[in-house]
Formats: structure tokens, sequence, C-alpha cells
């Protein structure tokens, strides 16, 4: 069975530095992908960013990219010039194949102090 | 786009009442995923629906239920509410169409049962 594990139950980082979030999963899955979403305090689900298990380069999105390690299994979601606004949960997904099924860490809080 | 509508934002019911939940996808997208957010389980999936058709359940019992309309708009409903159902209960859609698999998620509902 598929497992995602987040280690860090909570972090701080000061403005407008980076941070990286750890994340590790577990499959024998081939075709899979990974995700990252935020959550803030209000409670929905924030799309951060996407990894697929073929893809070569690590993704990025604006602020966000992914340091994919297929052979360690680890997805970290790294986030440059950290703002106020970033404070909040961050959950890392897996995904396998087609399917609606997504399968999250425990999570880890972010607080970014000014 | 419109984003991923859910309905109510909020609930409180009574132990041995149900409820119902609605999800209203991204225009276009046919399958909808719901999910129980507790502070002790974290997330977990519930069930998929797609073209009207469960596809996917999770490790839930049968209280547990939905079901997905011609436009694509998905209800949840839990009968004989229990203590612990209260949680965050979110909704997400995709396009299943492409290879990213992208889930969007809803604002929530959160239900309180006293």
């Amino acid at each position: 069975a598929q497992k995602i594990t987040q280690t860090q139950p909570g972090m701080f980082v000061q403005e407008k530095e980076a941070v990286t979030l750890d994340c590790t999963y577990d499959t024998s899955d081939q075709s899979y992908g990974l995700f990252w979403y935020k959550q803030p305090s209000s409670g929905e689900m924030i799309f951060l960013i996407y990894q697929g298990s073929y893809d070569e380069q690590n993704a990025t999105e604006g602020r966000y990219s992914l340091n994919f390690q297929k052979a360690r299994k680890s997805a970290n979601l790294v986030i440059s010039a950290s703002q106020l606004g970033d404070s909040a949960m961050y959950f890392c997904a897996f995904g396998s194949g087609n399917t609606g099924k997504l399968i999250f860490g425990q999570g880890t809080t972010l607080q970014v102090k000014p | 786009k419109a984003g991923v509508t859910q309905t109510p934002r909020y609930l409180i019911k009574t132990r041995g009442q149900q409820v119902t939940l609605s999800c209203s996808p991204i225009s276009g997208h046919r399958s909808v995923s719901w999910y129980q957010q507790t502070p002790g389980q974290g997330l977990q999936f519930l069930f998929e629906y797609f073209s009207e058709t469960q596809r996917n359940k999770g490790n839930f019992p049968g209280r547990f239920s939905g079901r997905q309309f011609s436009n694509s708009r998905s209800e949840m409903n839990v009968s004989t509410l229990e203590l612990g159902d209260s949680a965050l209960y979110l909704c997400a859609s995709r396009s299943t169409g492409g290879s990213k698999n992208i889930q969007y998620f809803g604002a929530g509902t959160r239900l309180s049962v006293l």
C-alpha cells in the first residue's frame, strides 16, 4: 500500500528566506503523481505544484519548486522568498495512475516570521 | 472559470440524524472525489464519482454514501450521525483528460455533530 510521510509537524522561517518542506513516499507503482497543497486556516485546499513520476525535470511554479529524487522516493517542496501569507498547513499527496484517490501526508505547519 | 463550490459551509447536527452535503465541480470536470479531514485521522479519501458511477471507495462504513448527477454535481450523505463524524468534508474535481490528474478542492463543509 502507498504511504506518504511528512516528518516535520511544524516549521518556522524568516520572511524573505527560503524553506524546504520534506515529503517521502512509498510505492511499487511505476506511474504516479506527487502533489503539494496549501491549507490556510480557512480550510480550503489550494493546489500548488505537481510532479509526475516520469517527469525528468523538477517542477516549478513561481516561488514553488519541487525537489524530486525518485530513487530516494522523496518530493520536497521548496518555497523561495517566503511571505507572511505563506503561513499555513502544507500537505504532500500521492496519486497513482488515473484514479481520483489521493493519499495525504500528515501535513506541516509553516509559520513565516516578519 | 468558477471553482469548486461546496454547500453548506457549516452544519450542526445531532447524533442519529442524517446529513447531505453538496459539491458543484469546475465546469467540464466529470470526476468528483470526497475527503474527510479530522485532527486525529488527517485527510482520508471517501469515494470518487465519474459519469454518475462510483469508481473508488475508501475505508468508511456504509453510513457514508454518495451520488453524482448528470451535470456532474455530487452529493454526499451520512446517515445515523455519530460524534466521530464531526469533520471538515472536502470535495475535489478533476479533468480526466491529460496526464496531470490535478484535483481542485472546494472550501469544504464543516460538520459538527452534537
